[in-house]
């Protein structure tokens, strides 16, 4: 069974600063995608950035990037220049297998981010 | 419509009723995916539909929850005889299964057991 670990449960960060995510899973699959979704008080889910296992490169979308170790099974997620509108609890996910959307997401218990002025 | 529509929003019932909440999700997508997020958790997995079949129910905690999809659209997910464990965010999903199209949520329906 595949598992996402979020091992920070509450996070600061002062506005225009750096911070980083971390997310560990566990997976005997060979194929499979991870994700952070970021989920602000309206609840609604946004997909902030993806990363194909079989991608050496690490995915990066403007101010989000991350840093993809697949030997130790570690996918962190590194914001740069924070800003007040990043508050929020962020999520990893696993999911298995070659095309997204066919098999369920497996989510970490989240990590809270509260950026100050 | 834009993107997947959930309803109620909101929903206060009493412990022993029955409930029924509605996912509408983007026009096309064959795969539509349950979830239940409890206070300061992350996401259960509860069902994942393609088209009208159900080919993974293993998150359906208890014989009370239940979930349908018709037309390949519309989901239904009910919940009977409530209890005050059932109170959650339920969140629906859906994606058009193919190629590399990610998964788009809804905003859930927040729903309490009183």
């Amino acid at each position: 069974a595949q598992t996402v670990t979020q091992s920070q449960p509450e996070m600061s960060v002062q506005e225009a600063e750096t911070v980083t995510l971390s997310c560990t899973y566990d997976t005997s699959e060979s194929n499979y995608y991870l994700f952070w979704y970021k989920q602000p008080p309206s609840r609604q889910m946004i997909l902030v950035i993806r990363q194909e296992a079989y991608k050496q490169q690490n995915a990066t979308e403007n101010r989000f990037s991350v840093n993809f170790q697949k030997a130790a099974k570690s996918f962190s997620l590194k914001i740069s220049d924070s800003q007040l509108g990043d508050t929020a609890m962020y999520f990893c996910a696993f999911s298995k297998g070659t095309y997204i959307g066919t098999d369920k997401l497996i989510f970490g218990t989240g990590t809270r981010l509260q950026v100050f002025p | 419509g834009a993107g997947v529509s959930q309803s109620p929003s909101n929903k206060v019932t009493e412990k022993g009723k029955d409930v029924e909440l509605r996912c509408d999700p983007i026009s096309g997508h064959t795969a539509l995916y349950w979830y239940r997020q409890s206070l300061g958790q992350g996401l259960e997995f509860l069902i994942y539909f393609q088209g009208n079949s159900a080919p993974d129910k293993s998150g359906l905690p208890s014989d009370r929850f239940s979930a349908e999809r018709t037309g390949g659209s519309v989901s239904t997910l009910t919940i009977q005889r409530t209890q005050q464990e059932d109170s959650a965010v339920y969140l629906c999903a859906s994606s058009s299964g193919q190629g590399q199209s990610p998964l788009h949520f809804g905003n859930g329906t927040r729903l309490t057991v009183t």
